[in-house]
């Protein structure tokens, strides 16, 4: 089933902070984010696995709640590179290599 | 740099023609993965093959066939495109944790 994403676009200033959410119904093994700039192939971000843990380069960080079956993704001081789509995808079992995808949420940086 | 190639990158056809979207990765992964995506929409698995001579069909229904006879080369066919095969087309691979590496993608137009 796929996962939910919200909200399903946003618009910052450079510098702001923005949180997307990825959310299940299902049990969840990991969770995956990749973003896709316009016209381009979508590129991974971070992985997380069934274990609440959180991750992060750079100002983009992920956490991943085990009991809600939800991620969040936390773009800070956000910069002009970081428009794009994200998506997040994921994997119900360690052995299922099949991701699915939720539908997105655009992002737009604005000067 | 890419290490996994789709040709074409655009392709416009008319209904009936037969079709073959390439894909070819240089990293040695095992697992490969056909996903149709069409604009500004989100990712939708059609294809997946965990190895050679194995091939699975995907979440979305797709009258498109695979094959892996080699381990680097994952071929999608489509025997008689229609209007509503109109879509872009992205492969990727994957090792491991299941980090999808995507290709450029191929951008199909069927008139």
């Amino acid at each position: 089933q796929q996962p939910v994403q919200s909200p399903q676009a946003v618009i910052l200033r450079e510098g702001e902070d923005a949180v997307i959410n990825c959310s299940s119904s299902k049990a969840l093994y990991s969770v995956h984010w990749y973003r896709q700039k316009h016209g381009e192939a979508p590129v991974f971000l971070m992985i997380l696995l069934k274990g609440g843990e959180q991750k992060g380069h750079d100002k983009i960080s992920a956490s991943f709640n085990e009991k809600k079956q939800q991620s969040s993704l936390y773009l800070t001081a956000s910069q002009l590179s970081y428009s794009g789509t994200y998506f997040c995808g994921t994997a119900t079992g360690a052995g299922s290599y099949q991701l699915t995808f939720g539908k997105g949420t655009k992002l737009s940086v604005i000067p | 740099e890419a290490d996994i190639y789709q040709t074409p990158r655009y392709l416009v056809i008319g209904t009936g023609k037969k079709i073959t979207l390439e894909c070819s990765q240089t990293m040695g992964h095992d697992k490969m993965y056909w996903y149709q995506q069409d604009p500004g929409m989100e990712l939708h698995l059609i294809h997946y093959s965990y190895g050679v001579n194995s091939t699975e069909k995907g979440d979305l229904s797709s009258e498109s066939t695979v094959s892996r006879i080699r381990t680097e080369h994952f071929p999608l066919t489509l025997e008689s495109a229609r209007p509503s095969h109109t879509s872009q087309y992205l492969c990727a691979s994957s090792f491991g944790a299941n980090v999808l590496t995507f290709g450029a993608g191929s951008r199909l137009t069927v008139l």
